[in-house]
């Protein structure tokens, strides 16, 4: 059963800001929000993960709203190597990752 | 190079064939899993290992059978696969099976078709 909805696809342009939205508006407590990227025929990639409050590292930000039943994933400045498949999974720190569909993320010149 | 290492990365193989994935992680991780991917699906866990025992199978066919000799390698061994079973089969590595800082470090994949 999906426990969160991400839009299919997005466009962004080199160099801007991509804002990678997620919904989770039945997470429960215990539960943290992991964001992964898939790029083309590789094995997923760790991007950075949170439980309640603002996340940052080298690959990107993470903004949980105070109700956390939503979330983005901010790529400061996109290149095109970013281009990928990008997964928000919300899982209990005992329980395994389960993968949605996510969102196709292309990055354009 | 991520850290987890999976060959062959590619693999043909018909369907009366037996071949093996294999995987291996120096991370010291105690934790790996087996994941399926087919064409345009999300990832399908199938399997689950905790310090070489299988804690977890995920009704997945009998024709796929894993195998965990230690903490740093995962097989998954094919026999008589049917052309549905072509996919990226994916192995990935944790701390621990609750470990909750940096998620999973999956490998590169083996692109399988079964012909």
């Amino acid at each position: 059963d999906a426990k969160t909805t991400q839009p299919t696809s997005m466009d962004c342009a080199e160099g801007r800001a991509a804002n990678l939205p997620c919904n989770h508006s039945t997470i429960s407590g215990n539960e943290y929000v992991y964001w992964y990227r898939q790029i083309h025929s590789q094995g997923p990639q760790y991007i950075i993960h949170g439980l309640k409050n603002n996340e940052t590292n080298e690959m990107a930000s993470l903004i949980i709203t105070e109700d956390r039943k939503s979330s983005t994933l901010i790529l400061p400045h996109a290149t095109l190597r970013d281009t990928a498949v990008y997964y928000c999974i919300v899982r209990p720190y005992t329980d395994k990752l389960i993968f949605g569909t996510g969102t196709r993320l292309q990055v354009f010149p | 190079e991520t850290g987890v290492t999976q060959t062959p990365r590619h693999l043909v193989m018909g369907m009366t064939n037996k071949k093996s994935l294999k995987c291996e992680q120096h991370l010291g991780h105690n934790a790996m899993y087996w994941y399926k991917q087919s064409a345009k699906k999300p990832l399908e866990l199938m399997f689950v290992y905790s310090l070489e025992e299988r804690v977890e199978n995920n009704s997945v066919p009998s024709r796929f059978s894993p195998e965990c000799p230690n903490s740093s390698h995962l097989f998954l061994h094919l026999h008589t696969l049917q052309p549905e079973d072509s996919a990226l089969y994916l192995c990935a590595s944790s701390q621990d099976l609750n470990s909750n800082n940096y998620g999973y470090t999956f490998g590169s994949g083996t692109r399988l078709t079964v012909v």
